[in-house]
């Protein structure tokens, strides 16, 4: 199985700020790796796929990067609708997500 | 416009069983990959099952033998049956249509099943 390793596991932040999240996959993935946006209650929204293509309709403040098993997920400039839980997941061999990044207010 | 919507949800006792229904409109279930992942309280997310559009299905390995997924293509829905259900099982429970090499790009709203005596 592929695990997936997300850090840090909160972030505290202020609007205005560059972000940066990790995800290390345990074996390598190519670029099989989607980043999603989890708010309370709702359903996870995706982000960015095949590792740094951004998904239609959103922001371009938010980047995706990384081969084979490092990753990073950035938002340019914090928003104050960004502040949610972050997860990575795999999909090179079946599917696998992080454990989740909460971006939180400082 | 992709539509999912989970129900099906609620109580159940240990040892129970449930199941779950999405219902897609927008796009036809049985020409698509579809899935299910849960997501216990306050934890992260995990994947449980996929189907293929050829109807070839693969499962989460600590689930096996306890879920079946399925699709009713006359109805347009995804079906999760849940047996022999754990404590464990508790979670809000997602229907996703996968895109293209494999990512989640539509899910629906959740449905929730909770396993306590």
């Amino acid at each position: 199985d592929v695990q997936m390793t997300q850090s840090p596991s909160t972030l505290s932040a202020s609007v205005g700020d560059r972000v940066t999240i990790t995800c290390r996959a345990s074996q390598y993935i190519n670029r099989w790796l989607a980043w999603y946006q989890q708010k309370p209650g709702k359903a996870p929204k995706v982000l960015i796929y095949k590792a740094s293509s951004l998904d239609s309709g959103v922001p371009s403040r938010f980047s995706g990067s990384g081969s084979g098993t490092e990753f990073t997920l950035t938002i340019s400039s914090l928003q104050p609708d960004d502040f949610a839980t972050y997860y990575c997941q795999q999909y090179n061999s079946y599917w696998t997500f992080g454990q989740g990044t909460k971006v939180e207010i400082k | 416009e992709v539509q999912l919507v989970e129900s099906g949800g609620g109580l159940v006792q240990p040892g129970g069983s449930l199941r779950l229904s999405c219902a897609a409109s927008g796009f036809t279930v049985r020409s698509n990959y579809m899935t299910w992942v849960r997501q216990a309280p306050g934890k992260g997310l995990e994947w449980v099952s996929v189907i293929y559009n050829d109807g070839t299905t693969y499962y989460a390995e600590s689930l096996k033998g306890r879920f079946t997924i399925s699709r009713d293509n006359s109805k347009n829905t995804l079906d999760l049956q849940m047996n022999s259900l754990r404590v464990e099982d508790t979670a809000v429970y997602y229907c996703a249509k996968i895109e293209g090499s494999g990512w989640y790009g539509a899910w629906g709203q959740g449905t929730l099943v909770t396993v306590s005596s």
